[in-house]
């Protein structure tokens, strides 16, 4: 079975500020995506930045990047510069090719102070 | 592009309805998800198709819970007969393949009253 874990229910941060949601898994696969999803007040689910488990690079995405540490199944999101309009739930999943499921966690709730 | 289209928005009904949720996935995706998001339970996978194709029902609750998807553009999750258990925001996503990233519909707000 595979396992999304994001142990922090809210965080805050002062608009400009830098940010970092946590997010740890478990999966026994060795070839897997984890993805980083925004859902903002409107509801929509919005892709935010993807990380191939096979490249040791993080990957980035403008102002956001993330910190995969493949060896402690870490997969943290960092918003720098945060902005009003980064205010969402932030959700940490995890997709296995072993059942072709993508497993989410619970969520973060993220407030941007102005 | 059109994204992932989903209606109703949002759906009150009284137990013991039928409700039917349609989804139009983005063109060319060959694979299709519908999930429901509650507060206690976050985002569970309740059943995905390839080609039109369910290949796995086992998030489905129970029986009261069905999905079609008769062609490649249009998919439908019913419940029947509905339960206040089963308020909650049901969303559909597509994608081009299993390694692709998902794209979400705005998702459906159910209230069973």
């Amino acid at each position: 079975a595979q396992t999304v874990t994001q142990s922090q229910p809210e965080m805050s941060v002062q608009e400009a500020e830098t940010v970092t949601l946590s997010c740890t898994y478990d999966t026994s696969e060795s070839d897997y995506y984890l993805f980083w999803y925004k859902q903002p007040p409107s509801r929509q689910m919005i892709l935010v930045i993807r990380q191939e488990a096979y490249k040791q690079q993080n990957a980035t995405e403008n102002r956001f990047s993330v910190n995969f540490q493949k060896a402690a199944k870490s997969f943290s999101l960092k918003i720098s510069d945060s902005q009003l309009g980064d205010a969402a739930m932030y959700f940490c999943a995890l997709y296995t090719g072993a059942n072709s499921k993508l497993t989410f966690g619970k969520g973060i709730t993220l407030s941007v102070r102005p | 592009d059109a994204g992932v289209i989903q209606s109703p928005r949002h759906e009150v009904t009284e137990m013991g309805q039928e409700v039917t949720l349609r989804c139009k996935p983005i063109s060319g995706h060959d694979y299709l998800f519908w999930y429901r998001q509650t507060m206690m339970r976050g985002l569970e996978l309740l059943i995905y198709f390839n080609n039109n194709v369910p290949i796995d029902d086992s998030g489905m609750p129970e029986d009261r819970f069905s999905a079609k998807m008769p062609n490649a553009s249009f998919s439908t999750l019913k419940i029947q007969p509905s339960e206040p258990r089963d308020s909650a925001v049901y969303f559909c996503a597509s994608s081009p393949s299993v390694w692709e990233p998902q794209h979400f519909g705005d998702g459906t707000r159910l209230s069973i009253l």
